[in-house]
């Protein structure tokens, strides 16, 4: 399977905890974006990657997110000292920039803070 | 705060029927418009997309109507099937500004087609 990748697909953890995402995207794909997605709403621009650096970060990211993408391949997401409302789909999407420019999204992984 | 609004909310048609899903836009710095369809517990997966300088652009069931001057889009799906019932947005992909480089999706729109 040649698409992107998300791990785990479900992470459910105590309020508090720490939690890691992985995304691996498409193997030529130089773009990795971050959304967040809660129940019956659109994703929401949460960072994004060219290559290693990271460009931008949305407003909705508070300091205890933090993405990395260390060489430029695959990309981790993490929140640290988790709260309830950070219960939802978290979706990582690629794409080539300078050409083909559509995004090609994961399966998301569905985080519940309990 | 850039924006695409998406209407209708939920949308139920007939087997063999048309459905209409229309967006809004407020900048006019983006410069790509993708439709993404999503099923439940599944990531969105694009659909169909248009550049601002085409009007309509088709592919099988699924076509695209773009206005410029208005900042409106459509999605047409023709001859709607069960197994097109699933959730549907529409995104912008921002050519400058605050939204360059990323994708602002539409609230969304579930489609239950009826057999």
């Amino acid at each position: 399977d040649t698409g992107v990748s998300q791990d785990p697909r479900h992470k459910i953890t105590k309020r508090g905890q720490n939690v890691t995402f992985r995304c691996d995207p498409i193997s030529e794909h130089n773009r990795l974006y971050w959304y967040r997605q809660t129940l019956g709403q659109g994703p929401e621009f949460l960072t994004y990657f060219q290559n290693e650096a990271q460009l931008e970060k949305s407003r909705l990211l508070s300091d205890r997110f933090s993405a990395e993408r260390p060489k430029g391949s695959f990309s981790t997401l993490e929140i640290q000292r988790t709260e309830q409302g950070d219960s939802a789909m978290y979706l990582c999407a690629s794409s080539l920039w300078g050409g083909n420019t559509e995004a090609f999204f994961g399966q998301g992984t569905r985080l519940t803070v309990v | 705060q850039q924006q695409v609004k998406q209407s209708p909310q939920s949308l139920i048609v007939q087997k063999g029927g048309i459905s209409i899903i229309n967006c809004a836009y407020e900048n006019t710095a983006f410069d790509y418009f993708p439709w993404y369809q999503q099923f439940p517990g599944k990531g969105p997966a694009l659909l169909i997309a248009i550049r601002p300088d085409v009007s309509e652009k088709k592919e099988g069931r699924f076509t695209i109507s773009f206005n410029k001057s208005a900042k409106q889009f459509s999605l047409h799906i023709m001859d709607s099937q069960p197994g097109d019932s699933a959730t549907y947005f529409c995104a912008a992909l921002g050519s400058g500004g605050t939204s360059y480089g990323k994708l602002t999706f539409g609230q969304g729109t579930i489609l239950t087609v009826h057999p």
